[in-house]
């Protein structure tokens, strides 16, 4: 099953790129990689998800090498409001064993600073 | 419709007695999932039903945990005796489509369970 590692957390000036790396050396072959945002009290969102190579939506952009063992998760010009935890999510159905597990890191705390 | 719903929002439970925690997912979501989340910690992946089905309860904490899915819609997560530890919200997810990460999860608001 694959483990995932992130940093604890980050600090970031307003308006500048934030870029948060995920390990996740065990990526089974059949493994998307997705990533939240959670605010306090709050469900976490769906902000982005790849299977390798770049992708990018209005919000984020996700840079996945081709090895697949990391993933970043890169936020233009971060806000205020961007404060909050990120986690990355590794994680499928594997077949014939019949075990299903998702795995979350631990989250990136991600603070803006004005 | 409306999104997922959890209820309720806030439980606070003497140790040792029972508690039921329920999630409404998105109508016509076929997966969902229930997550807990200690002060401070990630997310801890619990249990996945597709349909009414579990595939995989190895991510039960203990057999104090149980979850049953019926008519492919609410799901009801239980926990018997509860313990000091079990002090978490628990949140719970639904997908479309089952089965993989690839799936957009939809979160409820989570349920905040305090053992005394």
């Amino acid at each position: 099953l694959a483990k995932t590692t992130q940093p604890i957390s980050m600090d970031s000036y307003e308006g500048q790129e934030v870029n948060i790396t995920c390990s996740h050396n065990n990526i089974a072959t059949n493994d998307y990689i997705t990533w939240y945002q959670q605010f306090p009290s709050q469900g976490p969102r769906f902000i982005i998800q790849g299977y390798k190579t770049k992708v990018t939506n209005e919000v984020a952009s996700l840079f996945i090498p081709a090895d697949r063992k990391s993933s970043t998760l890169s936020l233009p010009r971060v806000s205020l409001s961007d404060t909050a935890v990120y986690y990355c999510l590794v994680g499928g159905l594997y077949s014939g064993a019949g075990s299903y597990q998702l795995t979350f890191g631990k989250g990136t705390k991600l603070s803006v600073i004005p | 419709g409306a999104g997922v719903s959890q209820s309720p929002s806030n439980k606070v439970t003497e140790k040792g007695k029972d508690v039921e925690l329920r999630c409404d997912p998105i109508s016509g979501h076929t997966a969902l999932y229930w997550y807990r989340q200690s002060l401070g910690q990630g997310l801890e992946f619990l249990i996945y039903f597709q349909g009414n089905s579990a595939p995989d309860k190895s991510g039960l904490p203990s057999d104090r945990f149980s979850a049953e899915r019926t008519g492919g819609s609410v799901s009801t997560l239980t926990i018997q005796r509860t313990q000091q530890e079990d002090s978490a919200v628990y949140l719970c997810a639904s997908t479309r489509l089952g089965g993989s990460s690839y799936n957009e999860q939809f979160f409820g608001p989570g349920t905040r369970l305090t053992v005394l």
